[in-house]
């Protein structure tokens, strides 16, 4: 069965960067599908954030500009965000999901939460 | 961005009542809706793709309508483990983006 767990640090400064890593098991992040990061801010508002898909080709929501990057490792089916510039409005729970190539997010991680604060 | 307005933001149904939620795009999406139900502190979970397709799994008791830009979630004879929040999702291009949830309560 696919499977997807996020991990990071838990908290971060503001102006600091963010990074998250979404491991991936039962299935290849290079064989199909679109994986992406979503965030959920206290008060429950979801955000799409961005995906990699798995030709390593890159979307993003524009609305997080030049912050945000979302990249791969290959060989430990792992994906990765890494957001710039963190403030408080980015305190949020993060999940990593798979989108089943634009029609729905079919798998998603339990989510970790990351707070900004100084 | 197309914007999703989904109501009503809360509801206190009793088991085995029939809800509608509703979910309106700013824009016409050709039917490319999801819907996910959250339990507190879990990950949502896929109910309906495509407007009106179940996902695996999913009790026939749901099910999904609309077009256009308008579109509904229907939940027949409630049970206890329906309860949490809804939301509806688009993907008529990106970014991608969802409705505010509806939190459903018991009664």
């Amino acid at each position: 069965d696919v499977q997807l767990q996020e991990s990071g640090p838990g908290l971060v400064k503001p102006s600091q960067s963010l990074s998250l890593t979404c491991s991936v098991t039962g299935y290849s992040i290079t064989s199909g599908y679109y994986w992406n990061w979503i965030r959920q801010f206290p008060g429950n508002k979801l955000e799409w954030m961005g995906y990699i898909s798995y030709d390593g080709s890159n979307n993003y929501n524009p609305s997080l500009k030049n912050r945000i990057s979302i990249t791969r490792d290959t060989s430990k089916n792992q994906f990765f965000l890494k957001l710039n510039s963190v403030t408080t409005e980015d305190t949020a729970t993060y999940y990593c999901a798979r989108d089943d190539y634009g029609r729905d997010f079919d798998y998603w991680g339990q989510g970790t939460t990351l707070t900004v604060s100084s | 961005d197309i914007q999703m307005t989904q109501s009503p933001a809360s509801l206190s149904v009793s088991v085995g009542e029939t809800v509608t939620i509703t979910c309106r795009a700013s824009e016409n999406i050709y039917s490319n809706l999801a819907w996910y139900q959250q339990k507190q502190g879990k990950s949502p979970q896929l109910l309906v793709y495509a407007a009106t397709n179940l996902a695996d799994g999913v009790p026939s008791r749901f099910s999904g309508s609309g077009s256009g830009t308008q579109y509904s979630l229907k939940i027949n004879s409630l049970q206890s483990e329906d309860f949490g929040s809804y939301y509806c999702q688009h993907f008529w291009g990106t970014p991608y983006t969802f409705g505010g949830g509806t939190k459903l309560e018991i009664k």
